[in-house]
């Protein structure tokens, strides 16, 4: 089993380009979570989805999108990024409220 | 305040000691508790759920205080190779559905 993959692993962007991080799930999970990781700063939820077409805001949404077309990817959209959103991000799937389970994390630098 | 609070560390213990961490949670809806580990530049890992009645998973036990609002986890005769942050993470139950919280971490690095 795969379990949850995320693309790309390492990108960098200009400030102002856009981007879309792609989470992929194959565990069947309802939900699923974007996070961000900064140092100090633990895991922050960006957004979150309890199921294929629904999404809802977490902790820090500025700046971001998402969208959960099918139910195994949860997209998450960069329209205009910028230097403050240099982080590394982390998708995660779960059923229900147990079973966390992550993918290996993007790294993103915006100069 | 955060809702889940950890000391950042690090713990610098010697190979053998026992270390407890403690992690106190702000919201008194929060339904589910856990520990993961996360490794320098990797994914976090559950490492173990925390159940008000205590539970061990050979060297490592985990506890929950409802009443304190607080979770703790202790590593007895630590190894070179439990060196890593260990997070703590509560799920908060809202009507939009279950979120996971984490706090900061706590870095251990255990020394020869």
């Amino acid at each position: 089993n795969a379990g949850v993959t995320q693309t790309p692993k390492f990108r960098v962007l200009k400030t102002g380009q856009s981007m879309t991080l792609l989470c992929a799930q194959d565990m069947n999970h309802e939900y699923m979570y974007w996070y961000r990781q900064d140092p100090g700063m633990g895991l922050r939820l960006i957004h979150y989805s309890v199921g294929e077409g629904t999404t809802a805001k977490g902790e820090v949404p500025d700046g971001y999108n998402v969208s959960r077309l099918k139910k195994q990817n949860f997209l998450l959209g960069l329209e205009s990024a910028a230097p403050s959103q240099t982080s590394v991000y982390f998708c995660a799937s779960s059923f229900q409220i147990y079973g966390y389970t992550f993918g290996s994390g993007t790294r993103l630098t915006v100069v | 305040r955060k809702e889940v609070e950890q000391d950042p560390g690090p713990f610098n213990v010697p190979e053998g000691a026992t270390v407890a961490f403690n992690c106190t949670y702000s919201n008194s809806a929060s339904q589910s508790f856990f520990w993961y580990r996360q490794d320098c530049r990797k994914e976090p890992k559950l490492l173990m759920s925390v159940y008000s009645s205590g539970n061990e998973d050979g060297r490592f036990t985990a506890q929950l205080n409802r009443a304190s609002q607080y979770i703790s986890l202790l590593i007895r005769d630590s190894k070179l190779s439990d060196s890593a942050t260990y997070l703590c993470a509560v799920i908060i139950l809202t009507g939009g559905g279950n979120k996971l919280t984490f706090g900061t971490g706590t870095q251990l690095k255990v020394e020869l």
